[in-house]
């Protein structure tokens, strides 16, 4: 079974700097699919950025942006120019390529603080 | 209105009484499923379904059931009703097929107390 840790329980960052957020994850699959998804204090889940694990580029929504190294099984979410709304946990989760698997796995999720 | 709606949003129940959580769905998404959300233990996969006449159990399964009264309700009961299954409760959504790579719609949480 695929395994998704978050070695980060808490991160800290002052307003406009720039935080990495850390990921990693166990599977025997070639082929997958990886998330962050963050929850801010009204609870709802978003989905923040997704990444194919058969495409080498990493990829990129505005701020968000993440730095997936397929061989060491690592994929950390960056935020540049971190904003106040940017405070809330954050979760990684993984997925099988498998669609008739359809379910995900999620880490234990890494709670931003944004400082002013 | 939100594409996923659950309902209630917040609820506390008595030891031993039977509780049921809804979660009902605009996305048109042939897949649901019921997680549950504990302080620093991430997102636990309790049931899901495929279709209506797909489900299946997550990981920790034991103490509650499902049942999908159409593609765009799924229901999540737990039959007795005991302390340790106070937590937050999502309902999530998606797509099938290669769109099932595109991720989750969630709904908003139920927070449950057993008292």
């Amino acid at each position: 079974a695929q395994t998704v840790t978050q070695s980060q329980p808490e991160m800290s960052v002052q307003e406009a700097e720039t935080v990495t957020l850390s990921c990693t994850y166990d599977t025997s699959e070639s082929d997958y699919y990886l998330f962050w998804y963050k929850q801010p204090p009204s609870r709802q889940m978003i989905l923040v950025i997704r990444q194919e694990a058969y495409k080498q580029q990493n990829a990129t929504e505005n701020r968000f942006s993440v730095n997936f190294q397929k061989a060491a099984k690592s994929f950390s979410l960056k935020i540049s120019d971190s904003q106040l709304g940017d405070a809330a946990m954050y979760f990684c989760a993984y997925r099988t390529h498998n669609t008739n698997a359809g379910k995900s796995t999620f880490g234990d999720g890494t709670t931003l603080t944004v400082k002013p | 209105d939100a594409d996923v709606t659950q309902t209630p949003r917040n609820r506390i129940t008595k030891t031993g009484k039977r509780i049921m959580l809804e979660c009902s769905q605009t996305k048109g998404h042939d897949r649901m499923y019921w997680y549950r959300q504990d302080p620093g233990l991430g997102l636990r996969l309790i049931y899901y379904s495929f279709d209506v006449k797909d489900i299946n159990k997550g990981e920790i399964s034991d103490g509650y059931s499902v049942s999908r009264q159409a593609q765009a309700k799924f229901s999540l009961s737990l039959e007795s009703a005991i302390p340790n299954q106070t937590a937050l409760y999502f309902c999530a959504t998606s797509d099938s097929g290669t769109a099932a790579n595109y991720g989750y719609t969630f709904g908003s949480g139920t927070r449950l107390t057993v008292v």
